[in-house]
C-alpha cells in the first residue's frame, strides 16, 4: 500500500504568489518523520524541511513551513513568495520510527511545480 | 549542509559490462549510507541499505546479486552493476546519514546521482 500520498501531479503558481503541496501518509508508528526535498531538472535532491512526529510546532525553514496536521496525517508543504527558481519536483517522505532507527525514507509520487512570471 | 558525492555523474556502457558507482559523504562519517534508483518522470525507490563493514540490506524485489554494494568505509559505498542490461538504464543516486546532525532531525543527505545508459 503506499504510504505517502501526492495527490498533485503538477502545479504552475506565478511568482510571489505562496502554493500549498499537498501531501499525506500512513503509518501505524507513532514515532516517524516527515521530509519534503525539492529536485530540479539537474537531479540533485535537495533537502528543504523536516517535521518530527512528536514535534508540537509546524517546522518553517526560510520561505518553507510544513503544515502538519497529525489527526489527518497530513503534512502539506508551503511555499511562500514563490521565485522563478522554485521551479523543480517537490517529493514527500517519510521515515517509519525514531530518529536513531535505520531511517529508510519512503517517498510520494512527487508534485512538478512550475514557477511563471 | 554536509556534502555527499557521486562518481561518475553518468556514465553510458555495453550491455554484459559491469558497472561501479561510488558514493562518498565527504565532510561527515556516514555509518549507514541509501542506494536509490529512480526513473524518468518517477519517484525514488530504495534499493538497499548499506551499512560500514556490514553486508547491506535489500529491499523485496531488487536482486542482491545484480546490484553488489560494498561500504567498506565510514565515507564511501560502493553500488556495481553486473552484466548490466537496457532495463537497468536509470538514474541512481546514493543517501548518507549524518548521525552528528540534529538527534530530532538525523538529516539524509542526496548525492547528486549517477545518470547510467545502457545500450
Amino acid at each position: 500500500a503506499q504510504k505517502i500520498t501526492q495527490t498533485q501531479p503538477g502545479m504552475f503558481v506565478q511568482e510571489k504568489e505562496a502554493v500549498t503541496l499537498d501531501c499525506t501518509y500512513d503509518t501505524s508508528d507513532q514515532s516517524y518523520g516527515l521530509f519534503w526535498y525539492k529536485q530540479p531538472s539537474s537531479g540533485e535532491m535537495i533537502f528543504l524541511i523536516y517535521q518530527g512526529s512528536y514535534d508540537e510546532q509546524n517546522a518553517t525553514e526560510g520561505r518553507y513551513s510544513l503544515n502538519f496536521q497529525k489527526a489527518r496525517k497530513s503534512a502539506n508543504l508551503v511555499i511562500s513568495a514563490s521565485q522563478l527558481g522554485d521551479s523543480a519536483m517537490y517529493f514527500c517522505a517519510m521515515r517509519e520510527g525514531p530518529a536513531d532507527s535505520w531511517g529508510k525514507l519512503q517517498f510520494g509520487a512527487g508534485t512538478q511545480v512550475v514557477v511563471t512570471p | 549542509g554536509a556534502v555527499v558525492s557521486q562518481h561518475p555523474s553518468w556514465v553510458i556502457c555495453k550491455s554484459g559490462t559491469s558497472v561501479k558507482i561510488e558514493c562518498r559523504s565527504l565532510d561527515f562519517q556516514a555509518t549507514t549510507m541509501f542506494w536509490y534508483r529512480q526513473f524518468p518522470k518517477q519517484s525514488l525507490m530504495l534499493m538497499a541499505t548499506s551499512n560500514e563493514g556490514s553486508k547491506a540490506t535489500y529491499e523485496q524485489g531488487v536482486e542482491k546479486d545484480k546490484f553488489l554494494i560494498n561500504h567498506a568505509s565510514l565515507t564511501l559505498s560502493t553500488l556495481t552493476v553486473t552484466s548490466a542490461h537496457p532495463e537497468d538504464s536509470s538514474f541512481y543516486i546514493c543517501s548518507a546519514r549524518d548521525w552528528g546532525g540534529l538527534a530530532g532531525g538525523a538529516k539524509q543527505y542526496f548525492g547528486p546521482g549517477t545518470r547510467l545508459t545502457v545500450t
